[in-house]
């Protein structure tokens, strides 16, 4: 079963609106990441943290979405103001160090733009 | 920049033949990469690594080898298994370091 545990699994939000997920990585893993799979199950990167600083992000997170992994809660990813082609499952995953070293992900949050 | 390509989008085998899911990949730098596997509803979890000193990774009956000279880092198995039927995606540890570059993925469905 996995470690890291994604809330809530299912999300169902109208266009505009805010939605926000979250994200306990396994315990001692400091660097967390956030994927997009689309319908098509390709993966999409959309930003990393190292405790509690971020790494790399790409435009479209940095525009849209606000994210964050404070000490002691939760991280968590939201987005400011859904769209229709926002649906997709939202993955996020940790791991020990940053460089060349295996992800552990969740279950995942299925975002349903209406 | 980094990329992944695995060529396939769906395979589907008979229950005993041989798996073979292709991947290649482009860095500027000696990547690592990995295979990672997510059944249906399921979290993905890894598969296989490549080791830095050529070994072949193996791990419930897959392997792969990674191939420097073609860029390549196949995914094969001998006999393919109903409860191998799954999302198959290769990945690359990018020369950023910082983040994994996932191939488009493959869908192995596995039939009697």
């Amino acid at each position: 079963n996995s470690k890291v545990i994604q809330t809530p699994r299912y999300l169902v939000k109208g266009q505009g609106q805010k939605a926000k997920m979250r994200c306990i990585p396994e315990k001692g893993h400091p660097v967390v990441f956030w994927y997009q799979q689309n319908k098509n199950n390709e993966f999409k990167f959309l930003i990393n943290f190292q405790n509690q600083e971020v790494l790399q992000q790409i435009d479209m997170t940095e525009k849209r979405f606000s994210a964050e992994c404070p000490s002691n809660s939760p991280c968590s990813l939201e987005i400011q103001s859904s769209e229709a082609g926002d649906s997709a499952l939202y993955l996020c995953a940790s791991s020990r160090r940053v460089s060349n070293e295996r992800l552990f992900f969740g279950h995942g949050t299925k975002l349903s733009v209406l | 920049g980094d990329s992944v390509t695995q060529t396939e989008g769906l395979v589907t085998l008979t229950e005993g033949l041989p798996v073979m899911l292709n991947c290649t990949y482009q860095s500027t730098y000696s990547p690592f990469l990995f295979w990672y596997v997510q059944h249906l509803n399921e979290a993905p979890k890894l598969l296989l690594k490549s080791f830095t000193d050529n070994k072949r990774p193996e791990h419930q009956g897959f392997h792969a080898t990674l191939h420097k000279s073609s860029s390549s880092f196949h995914l094969q198995k001998s006999s393919a298994q109903l409860s191998d039927s799954a999302l198959y995606y290769c990945a690359l540890a990018s020369s950023s370091f910082s983040k994994l570059v996932f191939g488009q993925g493959t869908s192995l469905s596995v039939v009697p």
